[in-house]
């Protein structure tokens, strides 16, 4: 069975400090591994997706995640975070040959930037 | 370009009573889902429609009824509101390329409903 954790419920980072918010995932096979982000009473937003190749995927609003194999990871990762990436952030995986409905989204993880 | 809108936004229901959810999407997507939001629960899906004409469970069906009514619009149904059911509901769509392509989900603004 596919799962994902997202062990932090909450991280905190100042502006300007790099951010990490982690995700581990579970599935037979290769993954497609995505990353979502929700503002306060908005619907999710598309921010990237792994899918093969280069294991460092660049997304929207300068937000980059690495997929390793080995330890079944795909965080998220900013250099100098923004007050303004205060959100929800989601990770999300699906096996490869998968239905589509069979994206499987984690519990989130509230990220606080403070100025 | 709207992308994916949801009607109605806000919905306060008393136990027993029926509503439906709509969802409509102009990207000319193919598959359309619906969601369920809890907290501490993420995204749970309830249905979803692989392409127009298909409708298949998700992880958390039992309440709900769902119809695809043309390629543009996927609705969701309470037969019988229960408390159990209070939650923020997420329709998506996205374009369905070969079996198993990693399509990127596109989502609406949300309906919160309360059941009482």
């Amino acid at each position: 069975a596919q799962s994902v954790a997202q062990p932090e419920d909450q991280v905190n980072v100042a502006e300007g400090n790099p951010l990490t918010v982690k995700c581990t995932y579970s599935v037979s096979g290769n993954p497609y591994l995505f990353w979502y982000v929700q503002y306060p009473n908005r619907g999710l937003q598309f921010l990237l997706k792994y899918i093969t190749g280069d294991n460092l995927v660049k997304g929207s609003y300068g937000f980059e995640a690495e997929f390793n194999k080995s330890q079944t990871s795909f965080h998220l990762k900013k250099p100098s975070a923004l007050v303004s990436d205060s959100a929800l952030y989601f990770c999300a995986v699906r096996a490869r040959g998968g239905s589509q409905g069979n994206l499987i989204f984690g519990k989130g993880t509230k990220l606080s930037v403070k100025p | 370009n709207a992308g994916v809108t949801q009607t109605p936004k806000f919905q306060v229901l008393k136990t027993g009573q029926s509503m439906t959810l709509q969802c409509a999407q102009d990207m000319n997507h193919n598959s359309m889902y619906w969601y369920r939001q809890d907290p501490g629960m993420g995204l749970r899906l309830i249905y979803y429609s692989a392409s127009e004409g298909t409708t298949d469970k998700g992880e958390v069906p039992n309440g709900y009824n769902v119809s695809r009514l043309n390629k543009r619009e996927f609705s969701l149904r309470l037969e019988s509101a229960a408390p159990s059911q209070t939650s923020v509901y997420f329709c998506a769509s996205s374009e369905r390329g070969l079996a198993g392509a990693p399509d990127t989900q596109y989502f609406g603004p949300g309906t919160r409903l309360t059941v009482l």
